[in-house]
């Protein structure tokens, strides 16, 4: 089965970094995923793509702060130089045929 | 610019059936392949349906949460998706988000969503 799994909560101080982690289940460590940011009150917004390469693409006007990679099962989403605003839910997300399954999220919070 | 704009969320008893629309623009919405996604209040996101673009086959596919209740479907010509939502339950109240997928994989647009309440 298809799953992915996240840390609920991490945090982080102001102009920082932090990196979160979201684990593939052992039958799909090459798969690919995607990071959602979810900021309070608002709907998600696409962060980036994150290849088992640890290459990655990201969406529209998301900044040189963040940045992927991965390691085996892990797919990681790293935010450097933490602000106000960085503070939100993140979500993974990845797919197979017929299939999209999202992981639990993690809640950051700005210290 | 992408944008989605979702509409038709309200409040509807139990049983009861509702259509939830997301008027596309700002890309060639027949070539894409669209997603619904929900969010129960103060939970994660949770996949709900998808279909796919003009390059696929027409496929749609459900969570199994919502086989055999909901149904998703498109209009290319008024750039529209939509989910029909019949025998609703109380654990269908949600905020209902629809997405763009970028090709049968990872959504890279969202739109606001729209909140539907199940209650009697």
């Amino acid at each position: 089965q298809l799953v992915l799994t996240q840390s609920p909560s991490a945090s982080a101080s102001l102009g920082a970094s932090v990196k979160l982690i979201c684990t593939l289940s052992s039958e799909h460590t090459t798969y690919a995923i995607a990071w959602h940011q979810q900021r309070p009150e608002k709907g998600p917004r696409f962060l980036m793509k994150v290849n088992s390469d640890g290459s990655h693409t990201k969406g529209d006007g998301i900044p040189d702060r963040f940045s992927g990679s991965s390691s085996g099962a892990e797919r990681c989403l790293t935010i450097s130089s933490l602000q106000s605003e960085d503070e939100a839910d993140y979500f993974c997300q990845t797919w197979g045929t017929g299939i999209r399954v999202f992981g639990g999220g993690t809640k950051l919070t700005v210290l | 610019e992408v944008l989605l704009l979702e509409s038709g969320g309200r409040l509807v008893q139990p049983g009861r059936s509702l259509r939830l629309s997301c008027e596309a623009s700002g890309f060639p919405f027949s070539f894409y392949a669209m997603t619904w996604v929900r969010q129960a209040p103060g939970k994660g996101l949770e996949w709900v349906s998808a279909i796919t673009g003009s390059g696929g086959d027409g496929s749609t596919y459900y969570a199994d949460s919502v086989k055999g209740r909901f149904t998703i479907s498109r209009d290319n010509s008024k750039n529209t998706l939509y989910l029909q939502m019949n025998s609703l339950r109380v654990e269908d109240t949600a905020i209902y988000y629809c997405a763009k997928e970028y090709q049968y994989d990872y959504f890279d647009y969202w739109g606001q969503g729209t909140l539907v309440t199940v209650s009697s």
